[in-house]
């Protein structure tokens, strides 16, 4: 069926390096997606979004790249610190979807002091 | 604004009990969703409401899942009897316009274990 996953379940990085997560899609009708963080005790936080019209957008030390070819989604964090140590999920909303997210699975994203 | 609040934080009960997990949106937000997150299946959209009317129930597990949301403050996910396998945590959101990103809040959730 259509799902929106992720290819690493956890990513290790030293803190100060950048690190990339990935995320998969199926739906080629998908025309929006987000990053969200998730850390341990609380809901997912939004992060950075993107349109399909765009290939690449830009935030404070995080910046998303969307290639619809290959339907596939990346997170780069740059200079990573510790208080970015959380789960992140992409999500992406259908066009005609009415108001309804679908989530991937999560990365676990853990910065080493 | 304190954000979305849910309670209770942590629910442990046995299996076929009831139990009622709340959810309080944002003042002003016209949609509320209803999350569950399992290690297993991530974050899946239950049921969620706009102006109090549910909209969309089709992520509900089964009948014995339902949700309320009687005013515009107030929300109830039900589960009766409840199971081990609805262990999950559950997330309330709740949003002013339809869930373009960073219009979406989520609550702190509540964390239900079903012995």
């Amino acid at each position: 069926g259509e799902s929106v996953g992720l290819h690493l379940p956890t990513l290790s990085v030293q803190e100060g390096d950048n690190s990339i997560i990935n995320c998969a899609y199926s739906n080629s009708a998908s025309d929006y997606f987000i990053w969200y963080k998730q850390e341990s005790g609380k809901g997912p936080q939004f992060i950075i979004d993107i349109r399909s019209n765009m290939d690449k957008r830009q935030g404070q030390r995080v910046t998303v790249l969307l290639n619809k070819t290959v339907k596939h989604l990346s997170l780069q964090i740059a200079a990573t610190q510790p208080g970015d140590s959380a789960v992140y999920f992409c999500a992406e909303m259908r066009a005609g979807g009415n108001e309804k997210l679908t989530f991937g699975t999560g990365t676990r994203l853990t910065i080493i002091p | 604004d304190a954000g979305v609040i849910q309670s209770p934080r942590h629910e442990v009960t046995e299996m076929g009990q009831e139990v009622t997990l709340r959810c309080k949106p944002i003042s002003g937000h016209d949609y509320l969703f209803w999350y569950r997150q399992t290690m297993m299946r991530g974050l899946e959209l239950l049921i969620y409401f706009n102006n109090n009317v549910p909209i969309d129930d089709s992520g509900m597990p089964e009948d014995r899942f339902s949700a309320k949301m009687p005013n515009a403050s107030f929300s109830t996910l039900k589960i009766q009897p409840s199971e081990p396998r609805d262990s999950a945590v559950y997330f309330c959101a709740s949003s002013l316009f339809p869930p373009r990103g960073e219009k979406l809040f989520f609550g702190s959730g509540t964390q239900l274990s079903v012995l």
